[in-house]
């Protein structure tokens, strides 16, 4: 399985972009990379997931690049409800459609 | 709200009960996976059924069975309980099996086991 490798824990300020990187860098072709959330022990949230193009929906944009070797989820207006763990995942492509969940980062939004 | 319901939300038992965890996927949806969550392991995946059939398993113990009924609710069964059981059970769905599929998960139940 792809692994990816996450800051433990960032900081961000109320209102600013926060920017969460995302390294994995032995990523197979056709495996996406997955975005999850998880506001305080309520179940993980999808975010958003890409293959290879950037993606951007109503909660983020997923930025990759061109190698496919490094991510960044973009949180463009971050509020005090953003404040989870975010998981970097990518789906491995032999193994059905289970989520291996890391470490993730931990992300505090301060007022 | 994602859609996905769990019952109970809470559960407390002792060490050697057996109790069982329901899930009712979203509308629509084929696949239902099970998650643990507890402490030190993190969110593990169990096991996962579509459309009543297993497809895949991750790290579910012996003492743990599952299956997924016609109407594609599923239940989670434990026995056997020990302490190191207490944890978070997620439960998750989706329309298929394809890796493009997100999936959406429900509230979870915690177990406590004493």
């Amino acid at each position: 399985d792809a692994k990816t490798t996450q800051p433990p824990s960032m900081d961000c300020a109320e209102g600013r972009a926060a920017n969460l990187p995302c390294n994995h860098s032995t990523i197979s072709g056709n495996e996406y990379v997955y975005w999850y959330r998880q506001i305080h022990s309520q179940g993980p949230q999808y975010i958003i997931h890409g293959l290879k193009n950037n993606e951007t929906n109503e909660m983020a944009s997923l930025i990759i690049t061109e190698d496919r070797k490094s991510s960044t989820l973009i949180l463009p207006h971050a509020t005090l409800r953003d404040t989870a763990v975010y998981y970097c995942i990518v789906r491995p492509k032999a193994a059905g459609n289970k989520l291996t969940f890391g470490g993730g980062t931990r992300v505090l939004v301060k007022p | 709200d994602s859609g996905v319901t769990q019952t109970p939300k809470h559960l407390i038992t002792a060490t050697g009960q057996r109790v069982t965890l329901r899930c009712s996927p979203r509308s629509g949806d084929l696949s239902v996976y099970w998650y643990q969550q507890s402490l030190d392991q993190g969110l593990q995946f169990l096991i996962q059924y579509y459309n009543g059939e297993e497809r895949a398993k991750g790290n579910i113990l012996e003492r743990f069975s599952a299956q997924q009924f016609p109407d594609l609710h599923s239940e989670l069964n434990l026995s056997s309980l020990e302490l190191g059981d207490s944890a978070l059970y997620f439960c998750a769905s989706s329309p298929g099996t394809a890796t493009s599929y997100e999936q959406y998960f429900g509230p979870g139940t915690r177990l406590t086991v004493t």
